[in-house]
């Protein structure tokens, strides 16, 4: 079956504007991940959201980021003001019901480059 | 101190040499542990999953997990050129399978013809 997707691949824009970033998960799959990985900072965890609910908001690094998920399925995660510091690959990951709750699967990631 | 530490590498071996890539970690709740590969400008595909101690084998490749140690290693066998990547080790905590995995900064693996 279809991966996990994400748009756009890349993004462009200048410092103060908004961005958002999509994720399309893998049917069926009930828990989704937002993480970030940048050169200097290695992959690091954003939120985590179950259905639609976020119990894990604790890797958001400012109230610039936030992220909502929808009919359990699509998210957007959301940088208000964009910053030089906010250019990064921004990644989703989903996983599967219990059993094999804890393999996570990532998308292809969105190339963020803020001017 | 991170909480995974992953010696960045670079790793450079010929073709049909059997690598080890390895991380430490210093959270004692880890129990469960994955290795991802990730090539230039793709996400990360997951390739070994292990949940607490023990060893596990799938064809070229063994991950390995020591608690006692606090150490995790990925051997690859019979090297290819198409295993140069970056190879990322990742843990979680037990009590539950859900929540965010802590990575390793990557080792970046050539194998060379």
């Amino acid at each position: 079956g279809a991966g996990v997707s994400q748009s756009p691949s890349n993004k462009v824009t200048e410092k103060g504007k908004d961005v958002e970033l999509r994720c399309d998960p893998i049917s069926g799959h009930t828990a989704l991940y937002w993480y970030r990985q940048s050169l200097g900072q290695g992959l690091e965890f954003l939120i985590y959201f179950q259905g639609n609910s976020a119990p894990d908001k604790s890797g958001l690094p400012s109230d610039r980021f936030s992220a909502e998920r929808t009919g359990g399925s699509v998210s957007t995660l959301t940088i208000q003001r964009t910053q030089q510091e906010d250019s990064a690959v921004y990644l989703c990951a989903s996983s599967p019901t219990s059993g094999r709750a804890a393999e996570q699967f990532f998308g292809p990631g969105t190339r963020l480059t803020v001017l | 101190q991170k909480e995974v530490e992953q010696d960045p590498g670079p790793l450079s071996v010929p073709e049909g040499a059997i690598v080890s890539l390895n991380c430490t970690y210093s959270n004692s709740a880890f129990q469960y542990f994955m290795w991802y590969r990730q090539y230039s400008r793709k996400g990360p595909e997951l390739l070994m999953y292990t949940y607490s101690s023990g060893n596990k084998e799938d064809g070229r490749f063994t991950a390995q997990v020591d608690k006692s140690s606090k150490y995790i290693s990925l051997f690859i066998r019979d090297s290819q050129p198409s295993d140069s990547a970056t190879y990322l080790c990742a843990m979680k905590p037990g009590g539950t399978s859900y929540g965010k995995l802590t990575f390793g900064q990557g080792t970046i693996l050539t194998v060379h013809p």
